[in-house]
């Protein structure tokens, strides 16, 4: 199962709503999760079961979706939150990460 | 609180067998799923495979015919060897582990817990 992320890439300012999507080459339910990467660190969980927020992580971070298509959201951006975002599905027995989103300060 | 120690050799040579330890502490190796990933310089992260605590493996196909994952339960490690090594294996290597949670009648899985990773290369 493939995962495509878009944009691979996106610019943005301190509180605006970022939205990543990601998608499956076939269905998945919500077999998937979400991570932030920041440089030099190990990716740390922020969301799975599709929409399911993990312990800690705040709430402006949201995901939705099933199926094939399936979106991150931030609802505010703060300075922290600049990193990269993979999704990552864990349906099948075979797992894959999409190919990552970076986000930048404007 | 499960922490993950990946230790191993940092530099390796072409043609050689990569080889690296995954420590688990803090909690017990038992029942769960354990993985490795790597994230090659500048690039995305892979899924290499992963081990039961029991024994039984599944591997990333593009690197099936390379790869070994095995587990010491008694030592709470698990380990990657990965064979015939080119530039191409050049990466950080994490081990992660699967976590579960039962939600409305079905199990869902992530990668809940990550070690700092351990940057490999392969290099003459």
């Amino acid at each position: 199962i493939q995962l495509t992320q878009s944009p691979s890439s996106l610019s943005a300012s301190v509180g605006d709503r970022v939205t990543i999507t990601c998608r499956a080459s076939q269905g998945i339910s919500s077999y998937l999760a979400w991570y932030q990467q920041k440089p030099g660190k190990a990716p740390k969980l922020l969301i799975y079961a599709a929409s399911t927020l993990q312990s800690g992580v705040p709430s402006r971070f949201s995901g939705s979706g099933s199926g094939t298509d399936f979106t991150l959201t931030i609802s505010s951006l703060q300075p922290e939150d600049f990193a990269t975002y993979y999704c990552q599905q864990l349906n099948s027995y075979l797992w894959t990460f999409g190919q990552g989103t970076k986000v930048e300060i404007k | 609180q499960v922490q993950l120690q990946e230790s191993g050799p940092g530099l390796v040579k072409p043609s050689e067998t990569l080889s690296l330890t995954c420590t688990v502490s803090g909690g017990s190796i038992s029942s769960y799923y354990w993985s490795w990933i790597r994230q090659p310089p500048g690039k995305g992260l892979e899924w290499i495979g992963y081990i039961y605590y029991s024994g039984s493996t599944n591997y990333n196909p593009s690197l099936k015919s390379r790869v070994t994952i095995s587990v010491d339960t008694s030592k709470n490690q698990f380990s990657l060897k990965l064979s015939s090594v080119t530039a191409a294996d050049t990466a950080v290597y994490y081990c992660a582990r699967r976590g579960y949670s039962y939600e409305a009648h079905y199990y869902y899985y992530y990668m809940d817990v990550w070690g700092k990773g351990t940057t490999v290369t392969v290099s003459s």
